[in-house]
């Protein structure tokens, strides 16, 4: 079974530009959550989608946004960059039912300059 | 309180010896507790995780042991190899949610 896919895996942005950022979760898997990884906050959780719907948002401004597709693919968009949002974008996909694990695609490494 | 406090941030073992990594939690409402590995480069890779209502699991030479009055829980890796070499991220996550807390991380290394 295929992992979870995330492209592209390195993008270079400069500030105030918007970037998009894209997820394939395991097949079969219909939850699709975001993480965010520096060096300083460490792993943060970003939104939660389940079905084409957000179910969980953690504490990010409205810039970071994202959606589902009917395939359960998901995409994430960062408008008006900023230097702070330089990092290791991560995407987990699960089943959805509680307590079943999140596994974890390899990131996009995202570079603001 | 959502915080989950890990410790130490770095770690040095020998080959053969073992290895414990901390963590401690406040959200009493968390009932799943999964352990993750990451090596540069890469994603976080489930290693073991554990529910509130064992106090132990084993998983070859990864054990975690669960203490829910002291709200800590521990990650042991019996008979280290250089391999074992990475970052360890403990989490927690309550319900239904998929919302991970993560630690901050501690980088093992596990000397020859």
């Amino acid at each position: 079974k295929a992992g979870v896919t995330q492209t592209p895996r390195y993008l270079i942005k400069t500030r105030g530009q918007q970037v998009t950022l894209s997820c394939s979760p395991i097949s079969g898997h219909r939850s699709v959550s975001w993480y965010q990884q520096t060096p300083g906050q460490g792993l943060q959780f970003l939104f939660e989608y389940f079905s084409e719907t957000q179910r969980n948002k953690g504490n990010f401004p409205g810039r970071f946004s994202g959606r589902q597709f009917s395939n359960s693919r998901s995409e994430m968009n960062v408008s008006t960059l900023e230097l702070g949002d330089s990092a290791l974008y991560l995407c987990a996909s699960s089943s959805g039912t509680a307590g079943q694990p999140q596994h974890f695609g390899d990131g996009t490494r995202l570079s603001i300059l | 309180q959502q915080q989950v406090k890990q410790s130490p941030q770095s770690l040095i073992v020998q080959k053969g010896g073992i290895s414990i990594i901390n963590c401690a939690y406040e959200n009493t409402a968390f009932d799943y507790f999964p352990w993750y590995q990451q090596f540069p480069g890469k994603g976080p890779a489930l290693l073991i995780a554990i529910r509130p209502d064992v106090s132990e699991k084993k998983e070859g030479r990864f054990t975690i042991s669960f203490n829910k009055s002291a709200k800590q829980f521990s990650l042991h890796i019996m008979d280290s190899q250089p391999g074992d070499s990475a970052t360890y991220f403990c989490a927690a996550s309550r319900g239904s949610a998929r919302q991970l807390t993560f630690g901050s991380g501690t980088q093992l290394t596990v000397l020859p």
